[in-house]
């Protein structure tokens, strides 16, 4: 099993520009989740789906889109890129018994 | 709704020495618990849980967390701490009927040679 895969490990935008980072899991876990973490900081819960069709918003989703059209991939969608979103992003699915992450997003805004 | 405390920030500990790094919980019901662990430019690994049974956990890296529900308490355990284990530690809790893992804000542990 590979996981939770996040594409892409590094990314550097301008203001404004839009980008996709994808996530996908193989572990056919219906629980998914984004997390933002800011540096020296914790996570921050951006968006969750608890299954295909359903999504949540979490603690910080302004900005943010998600969609689940599939129980594997999880895509997070910024539309129009700030500063303020510069940040590593982390994807997420679970189980009852556990949580496992991707490898994280470093996500620059300039 | 549930919640996670870890009360300290920062913790420094001697190499070879024992360490804890403290999490208190709240949550309705029976908890799920673990800790997570972050290294530097890296993703959280997992290194133990609590899900029922014995309230002492082993885990991961000698690690080892105990269960204390009157004190609704999950503190984080080692023996003799390494160097190697300066990292940023989570704990984190769900409810038996909960659909997220509710994470603490992180303890930073700085191991010193």
């Amino acid at each position: 099993n590979a996981g939770v895969t996040q594409t892409p490990k590094f990314r550097i935008l301008k203001i404004g520009q839009s980008m996709t980072l994808q996530c996908t899991q193989d572990m056919n876990h219906n629980y998914m989740y984004w997390y933002r973490q800011d540096p020296g900081m914790g996570l921050k819960l951006i968006y969750y789906s608890v299954g295909a069709g359903i999504t949540d918003k979490g603690e910080v989703p302004n900005g943010y889109n998600v969609s689940r059209s599939t129980t594997e991939d999880f895509p997070l969608r910024l539309e129009l890129a700030a500063p303020s979103q510069t940040s590593v992003y982390f994807c997420a699915s679970s189980s009852r018994t556990g949580i496992d992450f991707g490898s994280g997003t470093r996500l620059t805004v300039v | 709704a549930q919640s996670v405390a870890q009360p300290e920030d920062q913790v420094n500990v001697a190499e070879g020495n024992p360490l804890t790094v403290k999490c208190t919980y709240s949550v309705s019901g029976n908890p799920y618990l673990f800790w997570y662990v972050q290294y530097p430019n890296r993703g959280l690994q997992f290194l133990l849980k609590y899900i029922t049974g014995d309230n002492l956990v082993k885990g991961s890296y000698g690690f080892e967390a105990e269960f204390n529900k009157s004190q609704t308490s999950f503190h984080l355990k080692k023996p003799s701490a390494l160097v190697s284990d300066s990292a940023l530690y989570f704990c984190a809790v769900r409810d038996v009927y909960g659909q997220n893992f509710v994470f603490g804000p992180g303890t930073r542990l700085s191991v010193l040679p």
